[in-house]
């Protein structure tokens, strides 16, 4: 079974500043999908980046992007001129194709602060 | 696009009652959708995955005939949380899948059970 790591149960920043999280997962397939969700205080879940495994560029979108390393079975979110509104807890999951690219396996979270 | 209502938001149900939480596809045909349980500050774990027009695959370790499951058309799916107790309160998160390969997931709001 896939696991997804997230070793960061906290972390703060202050407005504008960068931010990494991290995030590894254990996984014998060589085809899936990488994701980090946001859960803001409203508890809605929302997609921040997405990364297919056979591409060896990093998802980049605005302020977010990724650095995955396959061989280290590693995928960091990088937050960029972090913003109040980037508080939330960030979830990393994994997608796999034995699954069918179906199911889900989330890590147990990051819950980022970030203050002015 | 791609919007999942989810209703209620929040319910409060007394002990032994049974609770319905619905879940629609707005705008697209959900062939699969997925609910999960989420307690305070904890990641979201897989309920069950729901197939329009069959039986619910439910998840090791969650109770079938507590947790009922019905997608009887592709944008509706409910659970059904029967003879609620206070252990049951969580907060419950429905998704559907519009798409194939990781690219069509989106989560509902999400409701908060709260069995007194």
């Amino acid at each position: 079974a896939q696991t997804v790591t997230q070793s960061q149960p906290e972390m703060s920043v202050q407005e504008a500043e960068t931010v990494t999280l991290s995030c590894t997962y254990d996984t014998s397939e060589n085809n899936y999908y990488l994701f980090w969700y946001k859960q803001p205080p409203s508890r809605q879940m929302i997609l921040v980046i997405r990364q297919e495994a056979y591409k060896q560029q990093n998802a980049t979108e605005n302020r977010f992007s990724v650095n995955f390393q396959k061989a280290a079975k590693s995928f960091s979110l990088k937050i960029s001129d972090s913003q109040l509104g980037d508080t939330a807890m960030y979830f990393c999951a994994f997608m796999g194709e034995d699954s069918g690219y179906s199911t889900l396996t989330f890590g147990k979270g990051t819950m980022l602060l970030v203050s002015p | 696009g791609a919007v999942v209502s989810q209703h209620p938001s929040w319910v409060i149900c007394k002990s032994g009652t049974s609770v319905k939480i619905e879940c629609r596809s707005l705008d697209f045909q959900a062939t699969t959708m997925f609910w999960y349980r989420q307690f305070p500050k904890q990641s979201l774990m897989l309920m069950a995955t729901s197939n329009e027009g069959s039986k619910a695959t439910y998840e090791q370790g969650v109770e079938k005939d507590k947790f009922l499951i019905n997608h009887a058309s592709l944008t509706l799916s409910t659970l059904t949380v029967t003879s609620a107790h206070p252990e049951d309160s969580s907060f419950y998160i429905c998704s559907a899948s519009w798409g194939q390969g990781g690219y069509g997931y989106t989560f509902g709001s999400g409701t908060r059970l709260t069995v007194v």
